[in-house]
């Protein structure tokens, strides 16, 4: 079973805007992470953010946390057509080493 | 350096036939994972190794799966008497202890 949800499963924005996309979880968790896929292959790890931790930035990328709403948010600034794939928030259940994904949010960037 | 690699990347095979999949992991990394995803969805965790131990399997799905990692390094996934249902991307990560994991490309099992 998944405990992530992606909101929205698809988005399509035009190349210079901002691209945002949530993620919800059950249980507590450790850290949250978010990962980039694309063409359905290999994993890409862009940001970690530990549940003590509520913002966290990195290039174009920033990335929230409320624990309290069992929620993340990344949002990406100034999108590029290099951004389009599928991104995926994965849940870290106290230190438990094991990955729980999300369906995934598919960002497409048009030119 | 070099990233997790897996090989085949591709391979078609037909229902309740014997596959092995193939992970060669981060040099130095004593965490290796498996992972499968099916279309339109997020991975999910298979099993879980430190070191040649698989540290937790509970993801396996049933008895027809099962992985080695014998010297600690290369893992195999092997999966008897595929069925249609086991077609999907597998997905092979590495780390160091727990930390972040790096993802291989895949392997694209595909049972007919």
């Amino acid at each position: 079973s998944q405990q992530g949800e992606e909101d929205p499963q698809a988005l399509s924005i035009q190349e210079g805007e901002n691209a945002t996309m949530n993620c919800s979880y059950k249980t507590s968790i450790n850290n949250l992470q978010w990962y980039r896929q694309n063409s359905g292959r290999g994993l890409v790890h862009l940001i970690l953010i530990r549940s003590n931790e509520r913002e966290k930035h990195s290039g174009r990328l920033r990335v929230t946390l409320d624990t309290s709403k069992k929620s993340s948010s990344l949002l990406i600034t100034a999108s590029r057509a290099a951004d389009t794939a599928s991104y995926f928030c994965a849940t870290d259940v106290s230190s438990d080493y094991k990955l729980s994904f999300g369906a995934g949010t598919t960002v497409t960037v048009r030119a | 350096g070099a990233g997790v690699s897996q090989t085949p990347s591709n391979k078609v095979t037909e229902k309740g036939k014997y596959v092995e999949l193939r992970c060669d992991p981060i040099s130095g990394h004593t965490a290796l994972y498996w992972y499968r995803q099916s279309l339109g969805q997020g991975p999910e965790f298979l099993i879980y190794f430190q070191g040649t131990g698989a540290a937790d399997d509970s993801g396996l799905p049933n008895d027809r799966f099962f992985a080695v990692r014998p010297e600690g390094s290369v893992s195999t996934l092997k999966i008897q008497r595929t069925e249609r249902g086991d077609s999907a991307v597998y997905l092979c990560a590495s780390s160091r202890d727990r930390g972040e994991q790096f993802f291989g490309p895949g392997t694209r099992l595909t049972v007919l």
